[in-house]
């Protein structure tokens, strides 16, 4: 079980679109979701921490009318680059935490985002 | 505030020698600890947790760590490793009264291990 999928795994858009990621747990609830962000051998940047049902929570740093988030149910948060730039590409990661209370973080396989 | 360090970049080991990759963790609280793989171009994988009970931690593909309180650390150990095993190895730290479980991540290490 704590399977956490992402959608697109990969992605490639011109300047100025935007482009939406989506990551969902496949076989349980997530009270809260997690989105990072990944640079080639560097570890993970969290972005913004999104509850159901609430307003994303975000870092310091973090634009939050550029990557706009949506927990929109117990199984499935999304984040959305707006006008997309090429300093914008990265590694996408997203993690699951399971209602209950439960410790661990589940993540999903990322999404590579390139922008041209 | 809270913050994991991964002292060792890289780390390289011979085939059925046994590895460590360290790190040790400051928080304000008590912690959950708390180690990750991740393979190239791929998400992180839960390997184990310390929560509470047994300072020795048994997880995934034979790995251990031990909590040490009184040095603040969570060293992974295996007392083989295999080639397959090579791979980014996170340390991350929660809080235990966090809310929200936000984790805090250290910088990675490279596991090598040449057959």
């Amino acid at each position: 079980g704590a399977v956490v999928s992402q959608h697109p795994s990969r992605v490639i858009c011109k300047s100025g679109t935007s482009v939406k990621i989506e990551c969902r747990s496949l076989d349980f609830q997530a009270t809260t979701m997690f989105w990072y962000r990944q640079f080639p051998k560097q570890s993970l940047m969290l972005m913004a921490t999104s509850n159901e049902g609430s307003k994303a929570t975000y870092e310091q740093g973090v634009e939050k009318d550029k990557f706009l988030i949506n927990h929109a149910s117990l199984t499935l948060s999304t984040l959305t680059v707006t006008s997309a730039h090429p300093e914008d590409s990265s590694f996408y990661i997203c993690s699951a935490r399971r209602v209950q209370g439960q410790e661990t973080q589940y993540f999903g396989p990322g999404t590579r985002l390139l922008v041209l | 505030a809270q913050s994991v360090a991964q002292p060792e970049d890289q780390v390289n080991v011979a085939e059925g020698n046994p590895l460590t990759v360290k790190c040790t963790y400051s928080v304000s609280g008590n912690p959950y600890l708390f180690w990750y793989v991740q393979y190239p171009n791929r998400g992180l994988q839960f390997l184990l947790k310390y929560i509470t009970g047994d300072n020795l931690v048994k997880g995934s593909y034979g790995f251990e760590a031990e909590f040490n309180k009184s040095q603040t650390s969570f060293h992974l150990k295996k007392p083989s490793a295999l080639v397959s095993d090579s791979a980014l190895y996170f340390c991350a730290v929660r809080d235990r009264g966090s809310t929200l479980g936000r984790l805090y991540f250290g910088r990675g290490t490279q596991l090598t291990v040449w057959p």
